[in-house]
């Protein structure tokens, strides 16, 4: 069925590299993918989002690019820091799930000091 | 705009008994949204509100789940009776109106069921 697959489910980096975290999707038809974080015990905050008729956006330290022939996005941090250590969820609205945003399973995320 | 509200923020019932948990949407927003969270199955999404009408129920996971939105400002989550295996944490969110234009969380509501 129409879903949202993300890679990894862990990722630990050194703080000031760089995290890249990927997500696929099978619906050809969707044109809108946020990215979440959430932090331990908070609610999932939208942090960037991108649409299907642009390839790419920069919000400083965070970016997302669009690959809608390949049907997949990542969500790329830079210069990462300590408070950047949280849970990441990518989404996109699936034709299959009324046009609602179906979620990927999420990655923990950990910089390491 | 104090954002999404949910009450209570956490819950512990006894196995058989009846839980409410109440939602506050952003003022303005027409669609309204609950989600439960687990670590097996993630974020899922249970009921999508649009103009207080309940317009996909699909996620709902059985009939002891039910979900009001009697007015643009209010909407309830019941489970009836609770099982052990409803724990979770209970999110809802609202937008502007369809999910592109971005969904807002409440804190969430942590049941947990004994």
């Amino acid at each position: 069925g129409e879903n949202v697959e993300q890679h990894p489910s862990t990722l630990s980096v050194q703080e000031g590299d760089s995290a890249v975290i990927k997500c696929t999707y099978s619906d050809s038809a969707s044109n809108y993918f946020p990215w979440y974080k959430q932090e331990l015990g908070k609610r999932p905050q939208l942090i960037i989002d991108i649409r299907s008729n642009v390839g790419e956006k920069k919000d400083q330290r965070i970016a997302v690019t669009l690959n809608k022939t390949a049907k997949h996005f990542s969500l790329h941090i830079t210069e990462t820091q300590p408070e950047d250590s949280a849970v990441y969820f990518c989404a996109a609205i699936l034709s299959g799930s009324a046009r609602q945003l179906t979620f990927g399973s999420g990655t923990q995320l950990t910089v390491l000091p | 705009d104090a954002g999404v509200i949910q009450s209570p923020r956490h819950e512990v019932t006894e196995m058989g008994q009846e839980v409410t948990l109440r939602c506050k949407p952003i003022s303005g927003h027409n669609s309204l949204f609950w989600y439960r969270q687990t670590m097996m199955r993630g974020l899922e999404l249970l009921i999508y509100f649009n103009n207080n009408v309940p317009i996909d129920d699909s996620g709902m996971p059985e009939d002891r789940f039910s979900a009001k939105m009697p007015n643009a400002s209010f909407s309830t989550l019941k489970i009836q009776p609770s099982e052990p295996r409803d724990s979770a944490v209970y999110f809802c969110a609202s937008s502007l109106s369809t999910p592109d234009t971005g969904l807002t969380f409440g804190s969430g509501t942590r049941l947990t069921v004994v």
